[in-house]
């Protein structure tokens, strides 16, 4: 089935050091992507997302491109905050089911002042 | 803010015990679908309602059930209740399905401690 692999945190960065979280995904047919972040003590909110490939995601100075030759999502944003602490998760929908999202395992991003 | 919501926030069950969570949809919203997120991992989805209808599952035993009513809101069953299952539950909920671009917006969850 489908599946979605990210880079191992903790990642550890001073603030306005410039962040990426690798993620690689496989399917059998063409899925969105999506980042989700989920604060401490809060619930998934979506980041970002692209459908279709070579599409760019962007907010919030975070950004993403869908890359289909690589299958590969990576998250970039080129100055973090300290307000940026939280864990990141690469998602896609899956494509036999029209609303399942498939998640990684998550990336712990902290940044210190 | 999402809009929406599940209740309650945190609770403690013992093994064996049944369990009901419960999850507002945002206004509209007529399709809903449950995650399973054990401490450090990614959530995992165990089903999805559509206009009422379950129409997806996931790897999970027939003993985790739902409920989605008319007026969208859900329920999210578990019975006979094992270690395992203390975990996050977070309901989403969107308009139509995801392959139409339609966003899933997420609930702040349910923490579930089964001891």
């Amino acid at each position: 089935g489908d599946s979605v692999t990210q880079m191992e945190g903790p990642v550890t960065l001073s603030e306005e050091a410039f962040l990426t979280i690798n993620c690689t995904y496989t399917a059998t047919g063409y899925p969105s992507l999506f980042w989700y972040v989920q604060y401490p003590g809060e619930g998934l909110q979506l980041l970002l997302k692209a459908t279709k490939a070579d599409d760019k995601g962007s907010n919030k100075g975070f950004e993403a491109t869908y890359r289909k030759e690589t299958t590969s999502f990576h998250l970039e944003k080129g100055s973090v905050q300290v307000s940026d602490s939280a864990v990141y998760f690469c998602a896609l929908s899956d494509t036999e089911y029209g609303n399942k999202l498939v998640f990684g395992a998550g990336t712990i991003l902290r940044v210190k002042s | 803010e999402t809009g929406v919501t599940q209740s309650p926030t945190h609770l403690i069950k013992t093994r064996g015990q049944q369990v009901t969570l419960r999850c507002s949809s945002q206004s509209g919203h007529n399709t809903v679908s449950w995650y399973q997120q054990a401490l450090g991992q990614g959530p995992q989805f165990i089903f999805q309602y559509y206009r009422e209808e379950e129409n997806g599952r996931g790897n999970f035993p027939p003993r985790f059930s739902g409920l989605q009513f008319p007026n969208y809101s859900s329920e999210l069953n578990v019975n006979a209740l094992e270690l395992d299952d203390s975990a996050l539950y977070l309901c989403a909920s969107s308009l139509g399905q995801l392959f139409s671009g339609n966003t899933i917006y997420f609930g702040e969850g349910s923490w579930l401690t089964v001891v």
